[in-house]
């Protein structure tokens, strides 16, 4: 059972360079979510989606987008790449509603913008 | 505004000692509290959680105390071995956006052998 799996897990962009994260799960759960982790602070709620087809904006969305066609994958994009951007990416899981379930993390995608 | 915070951003203790990690938090509205663990290079791992009609919750080594009067979390971990050292972040379930989740800042456990 691999859990959240994210891919890439480096990634060296150059402004102005477009990209995708992609996220993938095999537990089957309703909801997806995409943080980005900054040095010496926790973790910044990005895009969420509570189901397939839907997504929704979090507290730091600028700058990205996000898709979620088939209920395992949630992708984020980086239409046009700024220093800025320049974190660490985690995505989470968890089963749907408010069942208080935790969120379930993968490793993260470093990704630097120069 | 929103905050999760801890109190003490790093902490050393002795291997085989006892470890208490505090956070406070700002929602009094928030009913469900987590504890995470997040070694180097790796992603926040779930260690326990607590719902708001609780008071207190032990797993394997370690117990969670919410204190909602005060709005205060603490994690304390037993017999604290070296591969405990770790950042340790408490995050709150505001029912909001989906269940976003607020991360306090995150301590570091350092464990001296």
């Amino acid at each position: 059972n691999a859990g959240v799996t994210q891919t890439p897990k480096f990634r060296v962009l150059k402004t102005g360079q477009s990209m995708t994260l992609l996220c993938a799960q095999d537990m089957n759960h309703e909801y997806m979510y995409w943080y980005r982790q900054d040095p010496g602070m926790g973790l910044r709620l990005i895009h969420y989606s509570v189901g397939e087809g839907t997504t929704a904006k979090g507290e730091v969305p600028d700058g990205y987008n996000v898709s979620r066609l088939k209920k395992q994958n949630f992708l984020l994009g980086l239409e046009s790449a700024a220093p800025s951007q320049t974190s660490v990416y985690f995505c989470a899981s968890r089963t749907g509603g408010y069942s208080n379930q935790p969120q379930h993390f993968g490793d993260g995608t470093r990704l630097s913008i120069l | 505004g929103e905050s999760v915070g801890l109190h003490l951003p790093t902490l050393s203790v002795q291997e085989g000692d006892n470890s208490i990690i505090n956070c406070a938090y700002s929602n009094s509205a928030s009913d469900y509290f987590i504890w995470y663990k997040q070694e180097s290079g790796k992603g926040p791992q779930f260690i326990i959680d607590i719902r708001s009609n609780m008071d207190k919750r032990q797993g394997q080594r370690v117990t969670v105390l919410l204190n909602k009067t005060v709005k205060h979390l603490s994690l304390q971990i037993a017999a604290t071995q070296p591969g405990d050292s770790a950042v340790y972040f408490c995050a709150e379930n505001t029912n909001n956006q989906g269940g976003k989740l607020i991360f306090g800042q995150g301590t570091e456990l350092s464990v001296k052998p």
